[in-house]
């Protein structure tokens, strides 16, 4: 069964750095979507993309997060500057259409020290 | 955001035992997705349900729609050491642009 795929699996960067998580969405998928999860917390939505545009975004997402589809296959979301309270797991998810059940990665779990 | 509740918050039950768990929303939803987490990976969708009343089942497990499109609730049936883990419902926005996600309830089963 095809499935979205994440890397890398685990991330550890310094405060201030810029760190890129990397997304392989599901081939015929239409609609990409990062959300994050802090430990032994519910999962929150960060941003969705549409169209090669993002189509809604949460609070969370500040200046300091974008995200790109450099390529047909691939999505990336870039933290530019990170911050402690940035540690969390990273999950990517795709979907058919909008509105249709998403499909999530494994995540990326990325330690800010 | 949207508030989605679920209770219980965790569960702590023996092996063959029937689970329940349920999640209730401010505002009415046409679409409610169950999902499942394992340690340390994704979640994995399990039910999506689509109309109010619709009982859909997967195997042991049996969601349900509320009729005031504002719940839904997820049984498991005979409960077995790999059920352990934490469900999440979901329901989208009114734009369809995302899916608010739940509390979550952890599910430990003793065998």
């Amino acid at each position: 069964e095809p499935e979205v795929t994440q890397t890398p699996s685990h991330q550890v960067t310094q405060m201030g750095q810029e760190v890129i998580l990397r997304c392989v969405p599901i081939s015929n998928h239409l609609y990409f979507y990062w959300y994050r999860q802090i430990l032994g917390q519910k999962v929150e939505f960060l941003v969705s993309f549409y169209n090669n545009e993002i189509s809604e975004k949460s609070e969370i997402f500040d200046d300091q997060f974008s995200v790109e589809r450099p390529d047909g296959s691939n999505f990336t979301l870039k933290i530019r500057s990170t911050k402690l309270e940035d540690s969390a797991m990273y999950f990517c998810a795709s979907s058919v259409t909008g509105g249709s059940p998403l499909h999530f990665g494994n995540g990326t779990r990325l330690t800010v020290t | 955001g949207q508030q989605l509740n679920q209770s219980p918050q965790s569960m702590f039950i023996q092996e063959g035992e029937d689970v329940s768990m349920n999640c209730t929303s401010s505002s009415i939803f046409n679409t409610w997705l169950w999902y499942k987490q394992d340690p340390g990976e994704g979640p994995v969708l399990l039910i999506a349900l689509y109309k109010a009343g619709e009982l859909t089942s997967n195997g042991r497990l049996t969601a349900q729609f509320g009729i005031t499109r504002k719940d839904s609730f997820l049984n498991i049936s005979a409960s077995i050491p790999s059920d352990v883990g934490i469900y999440f419902c979901a329901g989208p926005s009114n734009t369809g642009n995302q899916f608010y996600f739940g509390t979550g309830t952890s599910l430990t089963v003793i065998p």
